[in-house]
C-alpha cells in the first residue's frame, strides 16, 4: 500500500494555458475525490468518483473543469483557459465502499496560474 | 447541510502544555466527524474520526477528541505539545460522500 500519489507536485503555468493533473489512489479503494485548498482554507469538495462512475459534482466545478476516471482506477482533473483565480492546491483522496468514510488524501498539486 | 466552524485560526501554545483546538458542527443528521493535520507543502493525514459509539476517540501522536451532541462540539485536545505538532489543523463533516471542512486553525508550539 502505497498511498495516494499525485503529479506533478508543483505545475506553473501561464493565464489561458490548459493544465491535467493525475491521481493515483490507493489500489482496493474504489472511490476518488478532488478538493481544492486556497491558501489559509480549508479544503472544499470538487467532484467525486464511484468507480468509473463521476457521481456528483460540485458548483465550483465550472465547464472549463472536467475530471475523468476511464478504468475505475487513476483520474484525471483538466482545467481549460485557466485563470489567476484557479492558483490553488488540488487535493486528491480515496477511500473503500464501506461505512467507515475515511478518506485518504495524496500530497497535492499546487498549481500557479501567472 | 452540514457546516463547520473552528474557533481561532491561530493557536499558540507553549511545549509541554495542553493543546485545544475548537471544532464546533452543523448537521442535519447523525455526524460523522474528523480530525485531520496538514504539514506545509504536503497533504492531510487523519488525525482521528468519530462515527458511531464511544465519544471520547483516541487517535494518533497523543491525540483525542470528546463527541458532545449537546454542544454540537468535537474539540481535540492533546495533554502536553510537542515541537512536531506545530501544523494546520482540519476538523470536518461527512456530508452526502463528502467531506466539509473548517477553515483550520494554525497551532504554533513555542519552545
Amino acid at each position: 500500500d502505497t498511498g495516494v500519489s499525485q503529479n506533478p507536485r508543483h505545475k506553473i503555468t501561464k493565464r489561458g494555458q490548459n493544465v491535467t493533473f493525475r491521481c493515483d489512489p490507493i489500489s482496493e479503494h474504489n472511490r476518488l475525490y478532488w478538493y481544492r485548498q486556497t491558501l489559509g482554507q480549508g479544503p472544499e469538495f470538487l467532484t467525486y468518483f464511484q468507480n468509473e462512475a463521476q457521481l456528483e459534482k460540485s458548483r465550483l466545478l465550472s465547464d472549463r473543469f472536467s475530471a475523468e476516471r476511464p478504468k475505475g482506477s487513476f483520474s484525471t482533473l483538466e482545467i481549460q483557459r485557466t485563470e489567476q483565480g484557479d492558483s490553488a492546491m488540488y487535493l486528491c483522496a480515496s477511500s473503500k465502499r464501506d461505512s467507515s468514510y475515511e478518506q485518504y488524501f495524496g500530497p497535492g498539486t499546487r498549481l500557479t496560474v501567472t | 447541510a452540514q457546516s463547520v466552524t473552528q474557533l481561532g485560526s491561530h493557536v499558540s501554545v507553549s511545549e509541554g502544555a495542553l493543546v485545544l483546538l475548537r471544532c464546533n458542527y452543523s448537521s442535519s443528521v447523525p455526524p460523522y466527524l474528523f480530525w485531520y493535520v496538514q504539514y506545509p507543502n504536503q497533504g492531510l493525514q487523519l488525525l482521528l474520526k468519530y462515527t458511531t459509539g464511544a465519544t471520547l476517540v483516541k487517535g494518533i501522536n497523543g491525540f483525542e477528541a470528546e463527541f458532545k451532541k449537546s454542544e454540537t462540539s468535537f474539540h481535540l485536545t492533546k495533554p502536553s505539545a510537542h515541537m512536531s505538532d506545530a501544523a494546520e489543523y482540519f476538523c470536518a463533516v461527512q456530508g452526502a460522500q463528502k467531506l466539509v471542512f473548517g477553515q483550520g486553525t494554525r497551532l504554533t508550539i513555542n519552545p
